[in-house]
């Protein structure tokens, strides 16, 4: 089935702990995106990626990197893990010109 | 930057009854308003979504209403069921970019059988 696969779908993680969140897509989208959903605040984007090679900061970048090798793939890393990363993570893509995002699963993520 | 505001956060209906969600924004160059459904424990999905060019858009039960001047819009479900229970979220942005919306903070809608 198309979509978007992320793993692992739930961590606990002691805090500074390197942790890295996979995503992977099989839409052939160029475009790919990290939010992190807290309740009262809604989809936060961390981090884009417009095409394969680029990456750019969104909303709330500090404490998170990610990388773009390629179409498929685009990894989100928490360097030193803090209580406040705990979150659930969503992976997204979309075509560039089109707004429509396809999200993952989602990743619970716990940092204690 | 864009500032999106939801209301109500929580909104519970009988069964049969409309909802009704509302958004607003502040950035006059917003011109893409998509609302997203998110199921307990699912992924956000994209359910319907306007462009500045209409002021209404239906589909089956739900609708979306849309007022540049006043710079708000609206998600309205009539007829509800008990799989509408869900969040729902607004977002606002220019038109052609998912990676420039913002999102509002989400309503929980309950409806009650």
């Amino acid at each position: 089935i198309a979509g978007i696969t992320q793993a692992p779908t739930s961590q606990i993680l002691a805090a500074g702990r390197r942790m890295t969140l996979r995503c992977t897509q099989d839409m052939r989208h160029n475009a790919m995106y990290w939010y992190r959903q807290d309740l009262g605040l809604g989809l936060r984007l961390i981090h884009y990626s417009n095409t394969a090679g680029t990456t750019g900061k969104g909303e709330v970048p500090d404490g998170y990197s990610v990388s773009r090798a390629n179409t498929d793939d685009f990894p989100l890393t928490l360097a030193s893990a803090v209580p406040s990363q705990t979150s659930v993570y969503f992976c997204a893509s979309s075509d560039v010109g089109h707004g429509e995002l396809f999200f993952g699963e989602g990743s619970r993520l716990t940092v204690l | 930057g864009e500032n999106v505001e939801q209301h109500p956060s929580t909104l519970s209906v009988q069964e049969g009854d409309s909802a009704v969600i509302k958004c607003t924004y502040s950035d006059s160059a917003s011109n893409y308003f998509p609302w997203y459904k998110q199921e307990l424990g699912k992924r956000p999905q994209l359910i319907i979504d306007i462009r500045s060019n209409v002021g209404e858009k239906k589909d089956q039960r739900i609708a979306v209403t849309l007022n540049k001047t006043a710079k708000h819009f609206s998600l309205h479900i009539t007829e509800t069921q008990p799989e509408d229970s869900a969040v729902y979220f607004c977002a606002a942005g220019p038109g052609g970019s998912a990676r420039q919306l913002t999102f509002g903070s989400g309503t929980q809608l309950t409806v009650l059988p």
